[in-house]
């Protein structure tokens, strides 16, 4: 049974960085993307980005480059950092795992298959 | 950006009825449409993929499907385990992109 586990710091202050990191417990670590998603309190999801098992990553432009996701993959994690927080960056966080699909031109991620318990964070002065 | 577009908002049903939601997308997302449904302070749970496929568990009552850049679910006999938010979401384009919900709330 494959499961997500993520911790990180709940409170932030503006201005700060926000680090994030997801454990993968069972299941393969080389064959999926791995993603970021946030929901802020009574909205709906956004995507923040993907990191493939090459290391490669993709990052919703909305957040500035302000993102940064990495691999360990010895330890079969990832993780977020999101820099120069403000209030508007509040919400619960996940972390999920995406399957590939494939076409001529490369792999891709698809729809988001496993996914971690969520954390709240706050940014707050 | 790719846009997409659930409609209904909240949809009220009684528990037995048949329950269909939409999402329109922006511009072409081929079948790379996701369906997932979301209980209070819970993740997301992945129900339909390629827009038709059902994940692995999910009840035979759900179904989804396409027309162009138009996208249903369909709950064919709502339960009570049902009622909830549903998102749609395109893995075509970059960014990756969801609708803004749709509830389906007790009537």
């Amino acid at each position: 049974q494959v499961q997500l586990q993520q911790w990180g710091a709940g409170l932030l202050k503006p201005s700060g960085t926000l680090s994030l990191s997801c454990s993968v417990h069972g299941g393969s670590f080389s064959e999926y993307f791995w993603t970021w998603i946030r929901q802020a309190p009574g909205q709906g999801l956004e995507w923040i980005g993907e990191i493939n098992p090459d290391g490669s990553t993709n990052y919703n432009p909305s957040l500035k480059s302000r993102a940064t996701i990495s691999l360990d993959t010895s330890e079969k994690s990832f993780s977020l950092n999101l820099n120069s927080v403000a209030a508007a960056d509040t919400a619960v966080y996940f972390c999920a795992r995406s399957p590939t699909w494939t076409d001529t031109r490369g792999h891709y991620s698809a729809y988001f298959d496993r996914w971690g318990q969520g954390s709240l964070v706050i940014v707050s002065s | 950006e790719t846009v997409m577009t659930q409609s209904p908002v909240t949809l009220s049903a009684s528990p037995g009825e048949r329950a269909t939601l939409s999402c329109r997308a922006s511009q072409s997302v081929s079948s790379n449409l996701a369906w997932y449904q979301q209980k209070p302070g819970q993740a997301p749970r992945l129900l339909i993929y390629s827009a038709s496929s059902r994940a692995t568990g999910i009840p035979a009552r759900f179904s989804g499907s396409r027309s162009g850049t138009e996208f249903t679910l369909t709950i064919s006999s709502l339960q009570s385990e049902d009622f909830a938010v549903y998102y749609c979401q395109q893995y075509n384009n970059w960014p990756r992109t969801f609708g803004q919900g749709t509830k389906v709330e007790i009537k």
